[in-house]
């Protein structure tokens, strides 16, 4: 599975936009990006995921780029709770589940 | 949405003893699970794959006898820390796969 590269960490203002980007240069065209994020001791909580169109739940948005090579979370509306580690994983469907993590990205929220 | 419960969420044990934790998919049935490690400030670890009906798959560097697998049923795997020791101390999180990739909430273990 490719590798991923996130900043370390990022400070975000309640109510703003977050935008965590996601760098998967070595992406094959069958892997998908996953997110995830990590609240503090619990385990991963699953956020949103896509191949090569940008996909929007009720969570987040994920805009991938045309060439696949780096993709943005967007968390429309920061609240305190949003405070995680945001994980973004490419994975081919072959290897589903089994989740190389990366550093990710520590967000924190703030008032 | 799917859930996937672990027991116990915390458990201290003494050095040299085994723990025993468990992973159950709740309204799923999932014929692979993933155990993870996590140390303090870091990131989780693959540690193995357990497959129902057969043999765990372990990552390079995990001692399959320390960290005894077994997946007897589609909805339960076990990940047992055999005669632990405080460098075992982590949290331990497992997942299991339906539609998509679900954790558990995760097992903090203490060695004493």
């Amino acid at each position: 599975d490719a590798k991923t590269t996130q900043p370390p960490s990022m400070d975000c203002a309640e109510g703003r936009a977050a935008n965590l980007p996601c760098n998967h240069s070595t992406i094959s065209g069958n892997e998908y990006v996953y997110w995830y994020r990590q609240i503090h001791s619990q385990g991963p909580q699953y956020i949103i995921h896509g191949l090569k169109n940008n996909e929007t739940n009720e969570m987040a948005s994920l805009i991938i780029t045309e060439d696949r090579k780096s993709s943005t979370l967007i968390l429309p509306h920061a609240t305190l709770r949003d405070t995680a580690v945001y994980y973004c994983i490419a994975v081919t469907t072959d290897s589903w589940g089994k989740f190389q993590f990366g550093a990710g990205t520590q967000v924190v929220v703030t008032p | 949405g799917a859930v996937v419960s672990q027991h116990p969420s915390r458990v201290i044990c003494k050095s040299g003893t085994s723990v025993k934790i468990e992973c159950r998919s709740l309204d799923f049935q999932a014929t692979t699970m993933f155990w993870y490690r996590q140390f303090p400030k870091q990131s989780l670890m693959l540690m193995a794959t357990s497959n129902e009906g057969s043999k765990a798959t372990y990552e390079q560097g995990v001692e399959k006898d320390k960290f005894l697998i077994n997946h007897a049923s589609l909805t339960l795997s076990t990940l047992t820390v055999t005669s632990a020791h405080p460098e075992d101390s982590s949290f331990y999180i497992c997942s299991a796969v339906d539609t998509e990739a679900f954790f558990g909430q995760g097992t903090r273990l203490t060695v004493v």
